[in-house]
């Protein structure tokens, strides 16, 4: 299995709402990364997880909280957003945290009303 | 501080036709290099990546790409252009904070 996949694939939320993103690899691998990307933009790191341990955290507003319940999953747990929080949301998994390639989800399509 | 400069925001070949897209980047030691594609809407594949070694890289769907030091440049190439090739491509460089270039949008002419 090569696969990240991600749930849900799109989401519409108000600004007051919970909700979160759903990210899960069985690669075996011990990196996982949450990107935000925006219309015609490139992808920009948000969170790294190091063997389930937060490990970058690119200055993200704490609206956006991200866990790693174990090796395989990851999650983005998303409250009180704006309407320029709408972007693709793409996981990424690798097998180091150094030098492996990323192996990239399709993306969760988040619009903030 | 590394980043990646993609010159190209927009490219248009003809099928058939040889392609290159051109990628700088600036990385203060030996760099970790990627190509990735995109379709609209979709995550990003790997065509291929440089770490090490021979310096011209063959990846999948008939994708190459050559590392210059001297010109700091890992600048992709095809020989014949598909329609389906018509995609965003983004080079990469890093490991862990792996930063992306602004992207070359590919169209295809029939």
């Amino acid at each position: 299995d090569t696969e990240v996949t991600q749930t849900p694939k799109h989401l519409v939320m108000g600004m007051t709402n919970k909700k979160s993103l759903k990210c899960e690899q069985h690669m075996g691998h011990r990196a996982m990364y949450w990107y935000k990307q925006k219309a015609k933009k490139p992808p920009e790191l948000m969170f790294v997880y190091s063997y389930e341990k937060l490990s970058i955290n690119e200055s993200v507003p704490s609206r956006f909280s991200p866990e790693c319940p174990n090796s395989s999953l990851l999650n983005l747990h998303l409250h009180a957003l704006q309407p320029e929080d709408s972007a693709l949301y793409l996981c990424a998994s690798s097998g180091r945290t150094s030098g492996d390639e990323q192996f990239f989800g399709p993306g969760t399509r988040l619009t903030v009303l | 501080a590394q980043s990646v400069t993609q010159p190209d925001i927009h490219i248009t070949v003809s099928e058939g036709a040889s392609l290159e897209l051109r990628c700088n980047y600036s990385y203060g030691a030996t760099p970790y290099l990627f190509w990735y594609v995109q379709s609209p809407g979709q995550g990003l594949q790997l065509l291929l990546k440089y770490f090490s070694g021979d310096t011209l890289v063959q990846g999948i769907k008939g994708f190459e790409a050559e590392f210059k030091r001297s010109q700091s440049s890992f600048n992709l190439r095809k020989p014949s252009v598909h329609w389906s090739d018509a995609a965003e491509y983004f080079c990469a460089v890093g490991a862990v904070n792996m930063r992306f270039g602004a992207g070359t949008r590919l169209t295809v002419k029939p």
